[in-house]
């Protein structure tokens, strides 16, 4: 079993929605989760980041996560089209040394 | 510009031919690993760096080998490539292990 699972999608939304997307992990070592961003034929960005339980806020972007139920969710208020791209979540343990992705939901906002 | 910078961002080889694929950072981060993203599969780890001459072991090590002779530069090297190495590849680099920024890829074409 793949230690983070993430539906591919892909998901596709008018301009304006709400956009949730989501991951389950496995691993309870995990204590941190991230959200990276990749546009095609781009690298991975950096999105937003949480450690342990609770949410985040920045912007139009908020991460929440549930360690209860091993649920990571991202949530994009007011969706644009420039956010069309791939959104990877990704999950590690206290020292950081095996991060682990889901494999990404494909994300595609019309105006 | 902190930025993280591989070289070649595109190449096509043959089976067996020894490559190397260079990684550098300028932002004085101790962190630095390798990955590589394959359709379906998503982002695999390599190999990681905590530090100069400090290497480990990710989720697919085997047919690849690196070195972290300084800060800066964290080298992946294929001594005889073979056709399922076949991939994108991309060095990342941090200031601690959990907030990774990744470099723009290299294509990678094993004949």
């Amino acid at each position: 079993q793949k230690e983070v699972e993430q539906d591919p999608g892909p998901l596709s939304v008018p301009e304006g929605a709400i956009v949730s997307l989501n991951c389950t992990y496995s691993n309870s070592a995990f204590q941190y989760f991230m959200w990276y961003r990749q546009y095609s034929r781009k690298g991975p960005e950096l999105l937003m980041y949480t450690y342990s339980s609770g949410n985040k806020e920045d912007g139009r972007f908020t991460a929440q996560v549930d360690k209860s139920s091993k649920y990571i969710s991202l949530f994009i208020r007011d969706s644009q089209p420039s956010d069309s791209a791939t959104y990877l979540c990704a999950s590690s343990n206290q020292a950081g040394t095996a991060l682990i992705f889901g494999k990404g939901t494909t994300l595609s906002v019309s105006s | 510009e902190a930025q993280v910078t591989q070289n070649p961002r595109y190449l096509i080889t043959v089976t067996g031919k020894k490559l190397t694929v260079t990684c550098s950072q300028n932002m004085n981060h101790e962190y630095m690993s390798w990955y590589r993203q394959d359709p379906g599969l998503g982002l695999r780890q390599i190999y990681y760096s905590m530090n100069v001459e400090v290497t480990d072991k990710g989720d697919v090590p085997e047919g690849y080998k690196v070195s972290r002779k300084e800060k800066r530069n964290f080298p992946l090297i294929l001594e005889s490539p073979s056709p399922n190495q076949t991939s994108l590849y991309f060095c990342a680099s941090s200031p601690k292990p959990n907030l990774q920024y990744f470099g723009p890829g290299t294509r990678l074409l094993v004949l």
